[in-house]
């Protein structure tokens, strides 16, 4: 089955201790993408990748980091969190970049940095 | 900043009504996709639209374009309480690639 997995799906962690949540997906997808989702401000992206080891900045790249070694990974990493990092995160993968293509949501990791 | 603005924000009907929203945008678009979330689960894609066509749809979903308003809505007829959820809207601008969403439209129907 095609399919983003996310792990773990809810994580409650103190600030400060660094944590990673992966994302595989195993349809070849080249474009991969890290969003967060917050009450009223819809998705924002914080990273994206457009192959292995090709990363860049989304909109709110601030406090996070990720890695593309292998073309189906790409785990965000979250050096040393802070409470305004709660939020629902989401992976997504793609064929391609843009519009052009569907994106594929993982189901999600709720995050909670107190 | 924003390129997808979905109103209403929040709409409330009968199951058997149509359910319509709307999304509209700032700049020149390559294409528009909509999406459903079910309550914190994951998005799911459920229709694009290229800018050059006016109306498409899928089953009981009707998508129309309004290029010349920057604008778009997503009609679900005959809705179901399973229709429940939120809807985006995404778009990228036609000088780059990267998707930009709306904040959503929370539907509920109502049994």
């Amino acid at each position: 089955e095609a399919q983003v997995t996310q792990n773990p799906r809810y994580l409650i962690t103190v600030t400060g201790k660094k944590l990673t949540v992966t994302c595989s997906q195993n349809m070849n997808h080249e474009y991969m993408s890290w969003y967060r989702q917050d009450p009223g401000l819809g998705l924002r992206q914080i990273y994206y990748s457009m192959n292995v080891e090709v990363t860049d900045k989304g909109d709110v790249p601030e406090g996070y980091k990720v890695s593309r070694k292998e073309k189906r990974n790409f785990p965000l990493i979250l050096e040393s969190p802070s409470p305004n990092q709660t939020s629902l995160y989401f992976c997504a993968s793609s064929i391609g970049t843009g519009s052009s293509y569907e994106q594929y949501f993982g189901p999600g990791t709720r995050l909670t940095v107190t | 900043s924003q390129q997808g603005e979905e109103d209403p924000q929040a709409l409330s009907i009968q199951e058997g009504e149509n359910a319509t929203m709307n999304c509209s945008y700032k700049t020149s678009i390559n294409n528009l996709q909509w999406y459903r979330q079910n309550s914190g689960r994951g998005l799911v894609h459920l229709i694009l639209i290229r800018s050059n066509e006016r109306e498409k749809h899928s089953g009981r979903l009707r998508v129309t374009l309004d290029t010349s308003k920057k604008s778009s809505s997503l009609l679900i007829t005959a809705s179901r309480a399973a229709d429940t959820a939120s809807y985006f809207c995404a778009t990228d601008a036609k000088s780059n690639y990267q998707l930009i969403w709306g904040a959503g439209t929370k539907l509920i129907i109502k049994p």
